[in-house]
Order: structure tokens, then C-alpha cells, then sequence
């Protein structure tokens, strides 16, 4: 399985763009990277996901490297509500996902 | 509302005895997914299963056991033989497709006595 390396901690100003990356050097070609959140005791919200392609949705956008061995999740305008644990994560051919511990994001007012 | 609901939110037991988790899903999605989160840690999976009657163990399915009888229900036994049982659950439910991302329920915090 492809594993994801991200920072364990960063800040983030309130109403500021806030950047986590992520390093999967070991991809596969047919591999989906996926981005969750998990808010202090509560189930994992799933984001975004991509495969090649930069995506971008209401709550995010992924950049994807062209070499696909990193990505970059973006909340573009962040708010104390984003403050939350933050798992990239690389999707095997049999849907399952592996979370590591992820990178804890606390905004700041 | 669609959804997962997993009960109970707090469950309290005495060592040595079984407990079963619910999870419950009303998405019509094939696969369903347990996971063990403990303090400071990721989630770690447990069981899955694609179809009905048939499941797969994760990574750490020693001491649990699931069944899936309905495509909504996935319950999971968490037996004697856990050596460390206390944990947050957490159950999942998705498509098996490319846009397959998992839907999470609320969790069961376990803590045996």
C-alpha cells in the first residue's frame, strides 16, 4: 500500500488560505488520493479526492504534483470551524483507506 | 435523512464480556467498514465487507467478529479475547465505484471496566 507523509502540526490566521501538504512518493498509477477531516470526537468528513487532475469543490482544492508523489490541500479562507485533524491518504484497488495520524490544524482567530 | 447511525454513543462493560456495536446505514451503499481509533492516533481498520455475507478482516481483527446478513447492517462484536477493547468505533458505509468516498457514523466510545 502507498503510505502518505504530512507534517504532525500547523497554524493557521483565521480568514487566511491555509496549505497542508503531503508526500506519497510511492503511488501507483491507478491509486486516488483522498483527504479527510475529523473534528474532535466525531466521525472523519470526507473533502476531496483526485487522481491526476487538480480538483476543487466547495470546501477545498487538491493540487496534485505532475509526478503524482505530492499533493496540497487548500481551504482557501480558513475559519476557527476548520480547526480539525487532517488525513491524506492513497486509496488501494480494494477501496480501502489507511489513515496515518494525520496533520492537526489549529486556526487562530 | 440518509445517513449512518451507529448506537450507543457510550457503552460501558465489565472485562471478560462481549459486546456488540451497531451500525446502520440507509445510503444503499455495498461496502461497510469498521475502524478502532485510539487518543492521538488514526483510525485503524478493523473488518469490511463488500456484499452481504461476506466480509474481510483489516488490520487488526484479532478479538472482533462482524456479520453481514443486510446490506444496511454491519454489527461488530468486540469479544473477550481483545486484549485492549477500550476505543472509539467508528463505522463506515460507501459506493464501490470511483467516487467511493467513505461516509462516517457519529462512533461508539467503548471503555470496559
Amino acid at each position: 500500500d502507498a503510505k502518505t507523509t504530512q507534517p504532525p502540526s500547523m497554524d493557521c490566521a483565521e480568514g487566511r488560505a491555509a496549505n497542508l501538504p503531503c508526500n506519497h512518493s510511492t503511488i501507483s498509477g491507478n491509486e486516488y488520493v483522498y483527504w479527510y477531516r475529523q473534528i474532535h470526537s466525531q466521525g472523519p468528513q470526507y473533502i476531496i479526492h483526485g487522481l491526476k487532475n487538480n480538483e476543487t469543490n466547495e470546501m477545498a482544492s487538491l493540487i496534485i504534483t505532475e509526478d503524482r508523489k505530492s499533493s496540497t490541500l487548500i481551504l482557501p479562507h480558513a475559519t476557527l470551524r476548520d480547526t480539525a485533524v487532517y488525513y491524506c491518504i492513497v486509496r488501494d484497488p480494494d477501496y480501502k483507506l489507511s489513515f496515518g495520524a494525520g496533520t492537526t490544524v489549529t486556526v487562530r482567530a | 435523512d440518509g445517513g449512518i447511525t451507529q448506537s450507543p454513543k457510550y457503552l460501558f462493560r465489565k472485562e471478560g464480556q462481549n459486546v456488540t456495536l451497531s451500525c446502520e446505514q440507509n445510503l444503499n451503499h455495498d461496502a461497510m467498514y469498521w475502524y478502532r481509533q485510539d487518543p492521538g492516533q488514526g483510525l485503524r481498520l478493523i473488518y469490511y465487507s463488500q456484499i452481504v455475507n461476506d466480509f474481510q478482516k483489516g488490520d487488526i481483527a484479532e478479538g472482533y467478529s462482524v456479520s453481514r446478513e443486510k446490506k444496511e447492517s454491519f454489527p461488530l462484536t468486540v469479544t473477550s479475547a481483545q486484549k485492549n477493547p477500550t476505543a472509539f468505533y467508528l463505522c463506515a458505509s460507501s459506493r464501490l465505484d470511483g467516487y467511493n468516498e467513505q461516509f462516517f457514523g457519529p462512533g461508539t466510545r467503548l471503555t470496559v471496566l
